[in-house]
């Protein structure tokens, strides 16, 4: 079965100081990766995705993510936090099927400090 | 493009009523949908899968009669929560199954007092 481990609950960064929210992934085929962020009482908003082809993909707001088949990671990145940032992170996996829908990971929490 | 709407954003209902929740694909036409709950803090579970002109098949632990789910068009899938209790407050979400991603909508919070 397909499951999605983000293996910290929480994590509290500097502004400006660099970022990297771990997931690793358990998927049967090639699977199709995504990020998500949201913030309190909000939608999910799409960060970035990984279909095929480049394993390091970049997003919105200076994120990216690189793919790790060997690792069964993809671990989204950026180089210098903004206060913007906090919220809640979520890593979801899925695949080209039709009804396969995405499952998510349990969520990373980002707090940025002055 | 690839917009989903859900609607209402909120609602605020009585222990014992129904409320039903849609979720329409806005311009692009979606052969299956996702209906997936939040509860506070805590990341989306997938309740069901729902497919134009079926069925809906329903996640382990999730009860179908109590959460009732239409699929009547390619444009369009409706959630109704039946005989709402205060623990079935939650943020619900749907997406819809593009050609290689689900897109999401933008949630309706139900608070059942």
């Amino acid at each position: 079965a397909q499951s999605v481990t983000q293996p910290d609950i929480h994590i509290t960064v500097s502004e400006g100081a660099s970022l990297e929210l771990r997931c690793n992934y358990s998927y049967g085929a090639t699977p199709y990766l995504f990020w998500y962020v949201q913030s309190p009482g909000q939608g999910l908003q799409l960060l970035l995705k990984y279909f095929s082809g480049d394993t390091l993909v970049q997003g919105i707001k200076g994120f990216e993510a690189e793919f790790k088949r060997s690792q069964s990671s993809f671990n989204l990145r950026k180089p210098s936090v903004h206060w913007s940032d906090a919220a809640e992170y979520f890593c979801a996996v899925g695949g080209n099927s039709g009804n396969t829908p995405l499952v998510f990971g349990k969520g990373t929490r980002l707090s940025v400090i002055a | 493009g690839a917009v989903v709407s859900q609607h209402p954003s909120w609602v605020i209902c009585k222990s014992g009523t129904s409320v039903k929740i849609e979720c329409r694909s806005l311009d692009f036409q979606a052969t299956t949908m996702f209906w997936y709950r939040q509860f506070p803090k805590q990341s989306l579970m997938l309740m069901a899968t729902s497919n134009e002109g079926s069925k809906a098949t329903y996640e382990q632990g999730v009860e179908k009669d109590k959460f009732l789910i239409n699929h009547a068009s390619l444009t369009l899938s409706t959630l109704t929560v039946t005989s709402a209790h205060p623990e079935d407050s939650s943020f619900y979400i749907c997406s819809a199954r593009g050609d290689f991603e689900q897109f999401f909508g933008p949630g309706t919070r139900l608070t059942v007092l």
